[in-house]
């Protein structure tokens, strides 16, 4: 299986910060990966296909990079609905599986 | 716009079965693949499975923590998916998501989750 290890778990940012999280593939993944934010309570929303394409109405302040085996998701000027937990996904080869995820938070 | 609305969750004993469901709507069921994904309380996302359209025979592939034990499936007329789950185990208790699968080529064939349903809550616990 592949493993997608994300970095950091845990960040603190304020209102209007950018950030970048990591995420590392086990093996080399082509560009077949996924990120999503996860708000407390709610299901996931689908930012990025194919390492850096964004999904249908999600705003250019999200951003990704990469191809391989490492992989950035780049989110500028944070606003209050953007803190929560973001996760990365390959779907090169089954089983997909999922970053453990990174909990952005307010400073 | 793509709904997708899961049901049939609830309180089950461990080694019972249960079966969820999946509508769709506001889309091409039929020409769509389909997946589940779980997690865990407090805890990360799952791939659980998912079922190819009748182009690819309608087969399906499934993470080894719950092959053999699980079984995906899918009525089309009534765009509905399902997620069989049978000999439960309490670590199997979870919230069970829905999604469709969208394909693209960028480079290489693309195959990610592009919508969620709600999710529904499954506790397997005596």
């Amino acid at each position: 299986d592949i493993q997608m290890t994300q970095s950091p778990s845990s960040l603190s940012a304020s209102v209007g910060d950018g950030v970048t999280i990591t995420c590392r593939a086990s093996q080399g993944i082509s560009n077949c990966l996924a990120w999503f934010r996860q708000r407390p309570g709610k299901a996931p929303e689908p930012l990025i296909y194919a390492a850096s394409s964004l999904q249908s109405g999600v705003p250019p302040k999200f951003s990704g990079s990469g191809s391989g085996t490492d992989f950035a998701l780049t989110i500028s000027s944070l606003q209050p609905e953007d803190f929560a937990t973001y996760y990365c996904q390959q779907y090169y080869s089954y089983p997909w599986t999922f970053g453990q995820g990174t909990k952005v938070e307010i400073k | 716009e793509v709904q997708l609305v899961e049901s049939g969750g609830g309180l089950i004993q461990p080694g019972q079965s249960l079966r969820l469901s999946c509508t769709g709507a506001g889309f091409n069921f039929r020409n769509s693949f389909m997946a589940w994904v779980r997690q865990a309380p407090g805890q990360g996302l799952e791939w659980v499975g998912l079922i190819r359209n009748r182009g690819y025979s309608a087969t399906t592939e499934y993470a080894a923590s719950v092959q053999g034990r699980f079984t995906i499936s899918r009525d089309d007329s009534k765009s509905i998916v399902f997620l069989q789950m049978d000999s439960l185990k309490t670590e199997d208790t979870a919230v069970y998501y829905c999604t469709r699968v969208q394909y693209t080529y960028v480079l290489f064939d693309q195959w990610y989750f592009d919508s969620w349903g709600q999710g529904t809550l499954v506790t397997v616990s005596s």
